[in-house]
């Protein structure tokens, strides 16, 4: 079955220093994928997408890579800051059917001032 | 950003009643979806819609229909609401088919 696993574990991590989220998925072959922020309460925005073409993708302090051989993808968030404190989710259009997002459980991320 | 509101916020009912959870985009995006987010299991498609009157079932549809008769309205129903339901539902709208998801920040149900 189709699969998307992001680290369930929060990331703690001090401020000024480099997160790095791993999203992994299996029996997929995504056109894209997406990266979105969550904070508590909210509902979830867009950060980033990156296409199965592109190795890396960048706007201001965040990275994303994508690799379609190892089948993941990483994010980037350089000099981190306590306002980048958030859970963060991946999300994989279906390559079956009509397709839609399915998105991954998301990794919380806790950046220490 | 696209402007979705959802209703209500908050809601309480008991097992076995109906509820309807409405969502409401000003953007005339063709594409809207129904999302629940529970813990441990991140946002589960629960119905997408492709326009007015064309909807599809996501991968936990059971106990749920929708309904869209004009672009900008997107509703939710549990017939016979039960525990397993109690959840935060979210709506989200897109543009095109690989544009980002406008999400509302949520319904927060909970069935007793």
């Amino acid at each position: 079955s189709q699969k998307i696993e992001q680290n369930s574990e929060a990331l703690n991590i001090q401020e000024g220093k480099t997160a790095t989220l791993t999203c992994n998925y299996t029996n997929y072959s995504p056109a894209y994928l997406q990266w979105y922020r969550q904070d508590p309460g909210r509902g979830p925005v867009f950060l980033l997408l990156i296409r199965e073409n592109e190795k890396e993708k960048r706007k201001e302090r965040l990275k994303v890579t994508f690799d379609t051989t190892l089948k993941q993808s990483l994010f980037h968030i350089t000099a981190s800051q306590p306002a980048d404190s958030a859970t963060y989710l991946c999300a994989l259009v279906r390559d079956t059917g009509r397709r839609a997002l399915t998105f991954g459980s998301g990794t919380r991320l806790q950046v220490q001032p | 950003d696209a402007g979705i509101t959802q209703s209500p916020r908050h809601k309480v009912t008991e097992t076995g009643t109906p509820v309807t959870l409405r969502c409401h985009q000003t953007e005339n995006h063709r594409y809207m979806y129904w999302y629940r987010q529970d813990p441990g299991h991140g946002l589960r498609l629960i119905h997408y819609s492709y326009g007015v009157k064309d909807t599809d079932k996501g991968e936990v549809s059971d106990g749920y229909s929708v309904s869209r008769s004009k672009t900008e309205d997107f509703l939710l129903t549990l017939e016979s609401a039960t525990s397993s339901q109690t959840s935060v539902y979210f709506c989200a709208c897109q543009d095109e088919g690989d544009s980002p998801l406008h999400f509302g920040n949520g319904t927060r149900l909970t069935v007793t």
